[in-house]
């Protein structure tokens, strides 16, 4: 069956660390990736998005993530984190532009002060 | 970013009523939206595909006459929970795709948090 995976669920990092999270996807052919965060209370945020070209993609507030294709992978990082960066984190991908988005499970990222 | 507005944030009904859950696009016209159901730790999974003047696709599983789903202008979807029971209490999610863009994006709303006692 056609999936996304992502490998962490709960991820607790200090201020100032480095952050990788990943994501692979079991779909062929051309495929859009897209990164998207939800802070606690509020709604899906998208965070950054691949569709062609660079396979490095950087989004808002510092994240950027790499699209391997050999390795259908899409982690997201970003060099230091900062508590405000607690939320959760969504990657999805869908097949061709009008498709619908298939999500992961989301990874949780707790950022101690 | 495109602006999709979900109404109501929350709402608390008794077993039995139905609900109504609203989902606009306020600065661009969506043929197409997407309804999703959270629960707690869990992914967003798809229910039904809202397409504009047309029957939604209902993802395998979702009862289509228990969660009624209307399109019928290109800025509003609703999603109608029938009958509704304890276990139909969740987090609903919408989602929208600006009809003129082709990037593949989704514009979600804040979602409604539906409480059935």
């Amino acid at each position: 069956a056609q999936s996304v995976s992502q490998h962490n669920h709960h991820v607790i990092l200090s201020e100032a660390a480095s952050l990788e999270l990943g994501c692979n996807y079991s779909y062929g052919g051309t495929v859009n990736l897209f990164w998207y965060v939800q802070y606690p209370g509020q709604h899906l945020q998208l965070l950054l998005k691949y569709f062609s070209g660079d396979p490095l993609v950087k989004g808002i507030k510092g994240f950027e993530a790499e699209f391997i294709k050999s390795k259908f992978s899409f982690n997201l990082r970003k060099p230091s984190v900062q508590w405000s960066d607690t939320a959760e984190y969504f990657c999805a991908v869908n097949k061709g532009s009008q498709g619908n988005l298939i999500f992961g499970k989301g990874t949780k990222l707790s950022v101690k002060p | 970013g495109a602006v999709v507005s979900q109404h109501p944030s929350w709402v608390i009904c008794k077993s039995g009523t139905s609900v109504k859950i609203e989902c606009r696009s306020l600065d661009f016209q969506a043929t197409t939206m997407f309804w999703y159901r959270q629960f707690p730790k869990q992914s967003l999974m798809l229910m039904a595909t809202s397409n504009e003047g047309s029957k939604a696709t209902y993802e395998q599983g979702v009862e289509k006459d228990k969660f009624l789903i209307n399109h019928a202008s290109l800025t509003l979807s609703t999603l109608t929970v029938t009958s509704a029971h304890p276990e139909d209490s969740s987090f609903y999610i919408c989602s929208a795709r600006d009809s003129t863009g082709n990037t593949g994006e989704l514009f979600f709303g804040e979602g409604s948090r539906l409480t059935v006692l």
